[in-house]
């Protein structure tokens, strides 16, 4: 398998504008998250998946982050109108659950977008 | 709400010399996890240990889980110049009948050859 596979891989775009980023999860997996990394704040979860249904959207900064996964293979993630502060890596991550844990089992990591807002 | 803590936030050491990173959590975990980050690239997955476990190796990585004291430790054995990156804690917890996967602040490990 590829991995995860994330596009673009570098994002530069004005103040105002739509950004929408990309994730393709690894074959046959259950979950996939997407996280944000940034200097100041670390790595944070900004919503993931089960079973292409949102579980947990509670790490979403504002009403301008949206995330749609419309099948298993392929998830947008959509900042719209993009700010500045928006700037940083965005991960996407895929796993499977863990039989009879109830929880994600270990995570794949995708390469990462480096988003830029001018 | 739950956060991941990684102590020191810095460490250097000399090649050959082991590394033992630290993590501290708040609430009651399902599982613990390890993560390793170069510097520009994504994390790769190094080790999970479940909540009913104490302690698992890994080649050089020995992590150790203490629940009661909610806390884990990552020791590298034998470390290498490879080994710089950064190390990332991970746990899960049911809140609220929804998981929450939480990253620690990570540890920045240079290793000096």
């Amino acid at each position: 398998d590829a991995g995860v596979i994330q596009s673009p891989r570098h994002e530069v775009t004005e103040m105002g504008q739509e950004v929408t980023l990309r994730c393709k999860p690894i074959s046959g997996h259950d979950y996939l998250f997407w996280y944000r990394q940034t200097m100041m704040r670390g790595l944070e979860l900004l919503i993931y998946f089960n079973n292409n249904v949102p579980i947990d959207d509670s790490g979403m900064p504002e009403d301008r982050f949206s995330a749609k996964m419309p099948n298993a293979s392929f998830s947008t993630l959509k900042i719209q109108p993009s700010e500045p502060r928006d700037s940083a890596v965005y991960f996407c991550a895929s796993s499977l659950r863990i039989q009879g844990w109830g929880s994600a089992d270990t995570q794949y990591f995708g390469p990462g977008t480096r988003l830029t807002v001018l | 709400s739950q956060q991941g803590e990684e102590d020191p936030q810095a460490l250097s050491i000399q090649e050959g010399e082991n590394a033992t990173m630290n993590c501290s959590y708040k609430t009651s975990i399902n599982n613990l996890q390890w993560y390793r980050q170069n510097s520009g690239r994504g994390l790769v997955h190094l080790i999970l240990i479940r909540s009913n476990e104490r302690e698992k190796h890994s080649g050089r990585l020995r992590v150790t889980l203490d629940t009661s004291k909610k806390s884990s430790s990552l020791l590298i054995t034998a470390s290498r110049a490879a080994d710089t990156a950064s190390y990332f804690c991970a746990t899960d917890a049911l809140t609220s009948g929804t998981y929450k996967y939480i990253f620690g602040t990570g540890t920045r490990l240079k290793v000096l050859a």
